[in-house]
């Protein structure tokens, strides 16, 4: 198992609420990266956060933000939430300087009704 | 952006039969092969990966090739185990300090004993 935890584990949001997704990367990791991945797809990159300003952003609009603290956690913040969010959210923590690899957490189940 | 196809979408095999899964990519400045495993309900875990100054990579049971000149890369398992049914996803990236994880759409493994 990585060292990366994430909460909640799951969330049951109405449509055009808000929503904060919480990661904690593995001890040492420096960036995180998060996902969203629908059922039966492959993650697809929101946008990764190194030394706290976002490094490189998906085809995902800007109503998904986020935020890296000192400790390096990050968090996801989604607005006005569509039925179309609903999806498992993975980040995944990884060291600048490693060369890509990335070490997930065990997501959050995030359901829009 | 990376393109990355992966074939076939499902696999079903004998337990000790060989399994191998196919991907295809775009970006000739991909550099960064990994492998993930994901399990029902669980995170996506990393199981081996190549880089392009690699042509193979063996850990056990499990070998990935990558053929840069045809820009595909395979995942090889040999001597299947029930343990090994999962649904595993091959992902590029350009192996920078930093970056995004192109990710295929996954191969539904299921191993019978």
């Amino acid at each position: 198992e990585t060292g990366v935890t994430q909460s909640p584990t799951h969330l049951i949001k109405t449509r055009g609420q808000q929503v904060t997704l919480r990661c904690s990367s593995q001890s040492g990791h420096n960036t995180v990266s998060w996902y969203q991945q629908a059922l039966g797809q492959g993650p697809q990159f929101i946008f990764q956060y190194y030394r706290e300003e976002e490094n490189g952003r998906g085809n995902f609009p800007p109503r998904f933000s986020g935020l890296q603290f000192p400790n390096y956690s990050s968090e996801l913040n989604v607005n006005a939430l569509e039925l179309d969010d609903s999806a498992l959210y993975l980040c995944a923590s990884s060291l600048a300087g490693r060369g890509g690899e990335q070490y997930f957490g065990p997501g959050t189940r995030l359901t829009v009704t | 952006g990376e393109n990355v196809e992966q074939h076939p979408s499902t696999l079903s095999v004998q337990e000790g039969d060989s399994a191998v899964i196919k991907c295809t990519y775009s970006d000739s400045a991909s550099n960064y092969f990994p492998w993930y495993k994901q399990e029902l309900g669980k995170r996506p875990q990393l199981i081996i990966d190549i880089r392009s100054n690699v042509g193979e990579k063996k850990d056990q049971r499990i070998a990935v090739t990558l053929n840069k000149t045809a820009k595909h890369f395979s995942l090889h398992i040999t001597e299947t185990q029930p343990e090994d049914s999962a649904v595993y996803f091959c992902a590029a990236n350009r192996g920078s300090t930093l970056g995004r994880l192109y990710f295929g759409r996954g191969t539904q493994l299921t191993v019978w004993p």
